[in-house]
């Protein structure tokens, strides 16, 4: 399996625009989980999903960040009105609750590491 | 409120020491525990996941020890080699539901 797959890698854009972050899962990994990491504040979880459904958004900042999962092979991360301090890397990360040597262990993607100027 | 802390923040070590860094956290009612490690401008590269049940797992030069009555868990890096230097991170999820809560890291340098 290729692994995690986000994208893009890096994303540089002006205070105000649209952004959207894509994930795609381990081929079947049953949950989702975006997360966001900076200096300050270390790695802290933002949402994550469960086949597919929100579970737990409780990390999301504020209104101006969604996040979907429209499929099992696909979710996005949104921020709308994008806003400096949202600058930080943006992980997406992926388990499977299926018993067996990796039950519940969490394969992180590269990272999308997000700008705003 | 589940907290994580690691000791220490950051250590440096000559080639081919053993080593170990520490992970606590406040609320013993834990799922499992995971380690990673962190390259520069890279993803989390899991190393080892601990069971509750489980007391320690190996892998490898590396072994990790879990005691949840203590809320404690020692990752231990034998023979250290250069290529070792990264930060690390552990991660405890809590036995209701699939929040993962980390640790700050520790950063490591294994000089040659």
């Amino acid at each position: 399996d290729a692994g995690v797959i986000q994208s893009p890698r890096h994303e540089v854009t002006e205070m105000g625009q649209e952004v959207t972050l894509r994930c795609k899962p381990i081929s079947g990994h049953d949950y989702l989980f975006w997360y966001r990491q900076t200096m300050m504040r270390g790695l802290e979880l933002l949402i994550y999903f469960n086949n597919n459904v929100p579970i737990d958004d409780s990390g999301m900042p504020e209104d101006r960040f969604s996040a979907k999962m429209p499929n099992a092979s696909f979710s996005t991360l949104k921020i709308q009105p994008s806003e400096p301090r949202d600058s930080a890397v943006y992980f997406c990360a992926s388990s499977s609750a299926r018993v067996g040597r990796h039950y519940n262990e969490q394969f992180f993607g590269p990272g999308t590491r997000l700008t705003v100027l | 409120k589940q907290e994580v802390t690691q000791i220490p923040a950051a250590l440096s070590v000559p080639e081919g020491e053993n080593l170990v860094l520490n992970c606590s956290f406040t609320d013993s009612a834990i799922y499992n525990l995971q380690w990673f490690r962190q390259d520069p401008g890279k993803g989390l590269t899991s190393l080892l996941l601990i069971q509750s049940s489980q007391r320690e797992q190996t892998s490898g030069r590396l072994n990790a020890s879990l005691d949840k009555s203590s809320g404690r868990s020692t990752l231990y890096i034998a023979a250290s080699q250069p290529g070792d230097s990264a930060t690390y991170l552990c991660a405890v999820r809590d036995n209701y539901g699939q929040n993962f809560v980390f640790g700050p890291g520790t950063r490591l340098s294994v000089l040659p």
